[in-house]
Formats: C-alpha cells, structure tokens, sequence
C-alpha cells in the first residue's frame, strides 16, 4: 500500500517554464489537495478535488491549473513558472470531507512526500 | 477565517523528558483536529485526530487533548526520545468546506 505518491520529488525550472505535478493515491479517496509549503507561512491550499472530474479553487490557486481525470490522480500544472512559485508542494487525500460533521469519521489526512519546486 | 498558532515556535528537551506542544485556534467551531509530524525534507505524518465530542486521543507514548471551547489543543510525549525531533504541526479543518488551517509547527529537538 504505498498510500500518497508525488513526481518528481525535485525539479529546477526557468521562469516561463511549464511542468506538472503528478500525484497518485491508492486508498479510494474521494478527496484529493494540493498545498504549497513556505517559510513561516505554513501549509496553504492551493486546489482540490472532491471526486473524480471535479476541481476546486483554494487559499492560494492564481498561477495553477489542475485535472482529476481519474479517481486515483491529481495533477497540478504550472504554465509559466514564477520565482514566487518556489516552494515545496505537498498533495493529500482524504476519505472524506472533515470539516463537515460525518458520523464515524476516523480518516484524517495522508500527504505525499513532497515536490521541492525552484523557479530561477 | 480560522488563524492557528503554535507556540513555541522551537523546543529542545533532554531525552527522557516528558513535554507538551501547544495549539490554539480561533474559531471554535470544528469538528476535529489533527496533528501531523513532519521531518526534514518529508511529508506530514499524521498522528492522531481528535473528533470534537473527544477529549483525548492517544497513541501509544503521544496523547492529544482538545478543548474547544478555549480554541486549545495539547500533544503530549511522554519519555521522548531523539528519534521524536521532528516538527509537529496541528491542523484543523475549515467548517463546511474542504480547507485545512495549518499551524506554522514547533520543531522539537530530543537532545540525547
């Protein structure tokens, strides 16, 4: 069971620059995020999904684009790469949504290991 | 909108020491909580998640406690160990919506 997978785990690009982000979870989770992770500033949504062919906008998603074409994967796409955009980005999962009252709600989070992003 | 605050920002302890981190939240309207361990260059490990109609939750030397009504949460270790240095963050989830509000952690150092 290998839980959240996140590719690349490193990657330098050029301002201007596109790449994508791909993150794959194997745990049926109807719920699928994107953060970025900055220095003292914490973890800060970027976008997510609450099912397969559906996406949402978060704290923070000017810049990003992001597919959920299936259940299991959750891209995140850069069209042209800032130096603002230089981050860690971590993708989650979740079974269910916690910030609605569920009956029975014992799942939390589980995040991927990350993507140290620089943009030069 | 929800700020969390997680205080103190670092901490160093001898081993074997017992300790507490601290978290508070503002709004105190949530459902649950959840506290994450990250190291170095990782991901977030989840710890413990604590439904708002618990007190406690506890995972072998780790025990959480919420109370809502003060906007406070406590993770306590018991006998740490310097395999326990790590950053711990508290998080908790936006009512009604899918966000979670992340503390900026305490980065604990189990000194051996």
């Amino acid at each position: 069971n290998a839980g959240v997978t996140q590719t690349p785990k490193f990657r330098v690009l050029k301002t201007g620059q596109s790449m994508t982000l791909l993150c794959a979870q194997d745990m049926n989770h109807e719920y699928m995020y994107w953060y970025r992770q900055d220095p003292g500033m914490g973890l800060r949504l970027i976008h997510y999904s609450v099912g397969e062919g559906t996406t949402a906008k978060g704290e923070v998603p000017d810049g990003y684009n992001v597919s959920r074409l299936k259940k299991q994967n959750f891209l995140l796409g850069l069209e042209s790469a800032a130096p603002s955009q230089t981050s860690v980005y971590f993708c989650a999962s979740s079974y269910s949504n916690l910030g609605r009252r569920t009956q029975g709600t014992r799942y939390g989070y589980t995040f991927g290991s990350g993507t140290r992003l620089t943009v030069v | 909108k929800q700020e969390v605050t997680q205080i103190p920002a670092a901490l160093s302890v001898p081993e074997g020491e017992n300790l507490v981190l601290n978290c508070s939240f503002t709004d105190s309207a949530i459902y649950n909580l959840q506290w994450f361990r990250q190291d170095p260059g990782k991901g977030l490990t989840s710890l413990l998640l604590i439904q708002s109609s618990q007190r406690e939750q506890t995972s072998g030397r780790l025990n959480a406690s919420l109370d809502k009504s003060s906007g406070r949460s406590t993770l306590y270790i018991a006998a740490s160990q310097p395999g326990d240095s790590a950053t711990y963050l508290c998080a908790v989830p936006q009512t009604g919506a899918n966000n979670l509000f992340f503390g900026t952690g305490t980065r604990l150092t189990v000194i051996p």
